[in-house]
């Protein structure tokens, strides 16, 4: 059974700093998706990723992805206020399910 | 271009009711279909999909179900609600030639009171 882990999975961002959210999934894959999700609302695809190797750029994120190792990397550079959002990734299971990661949700400290 | 549709974006039921949320998708054709669910400050769980008119797989014994009557239309049901089907649901597509995303809905928010 294909499982799939993120880390972490509350991030608390601070504007201008750079963090990283690791997923792990538990058997090989022919694709993973990286989506971002505001509160209350929908799901929104930031990048699918195909083959080893593959990295994808959009603004100040980048998702890379190692198959051999089965981890994928979603890096946020320079966070500003408009990243604070959940950010999901998800694993296809080489047939017709995806099977997503617990979230990591932003964290304000109080 | 294509586009999902879900509706009622919201719901309130009452524990016992009975339940039909209604996906269409529209711009494209034979998509596969899926219906996740997520519960308060949780991840998304696969419930469903469906890769063809009247082909559904279920993930998860409950006491939903799901059909495909159209092409492009996909139907989350249950006969009777319980207190824990309360969540986002959210019905997804992805094409089944062409580029490998997967697109959500807008969602339908439920709650069972």
């Amino acid at each position: 059974e294909l499982k799939v882990e993120q880390n972490p999975l509350f991030l608390s961002m601070q504007e201008g700093k750079n963090y990283t959210i690791y997923c792990n999934y538990s058997t090989t894959s022919d694709r993973l998706y990286w989506y971002r999700q505001d509160p209350g609302k929908s799901l929104e695809s930031l990048f699918v990723l195909l083959s080893n190797g593959a990295v994808k750029q959009e603004g100040r994120l980048m998702a890379s992805l190692d198959t051999k190792a089965r981890l994928s990397t979603l890096h946020i550079t320079a966070a500003v206020h408009d990243l604070s959002a959940t950010y999901f990734c998800a694993v296809n299971t080489g047939g017709f399910k995806t099977i997503f990661g617990a979230g990591t949700r932003p964290f304000v400290k109080a | 271009s294509q586009t999902i549709h879900q509706w009622p974006a919201t719901l309130v039921q009452p524990v016992g009711s009975p339940l039909s949320l209604e996906c269409t998708v529209e711009g494209t054709s034979n998509p596969n279909l899926y219906w996740y669910r997520q519960a308060a400050g949780r991840g998304l769980q696969l419930l469903f999909y469906s890769v063809g008119i009247g082909q559904i797989s279920s993930e998860v014994p409950q006491n939903l179900s799901a059909s495909r009557p159209q092409d492009r239309q996909f139907i989350l049901s249950s006969k009777k609600l319980l207190l824990s089907d309360s969540g986002f649901y959210l019905c997804a597509w992805r094409g089944t030639s062409g580029g490998p995303s997967l697109y959500f809905g807008p969602g339908t928010r439920l709650t069972v009171t």
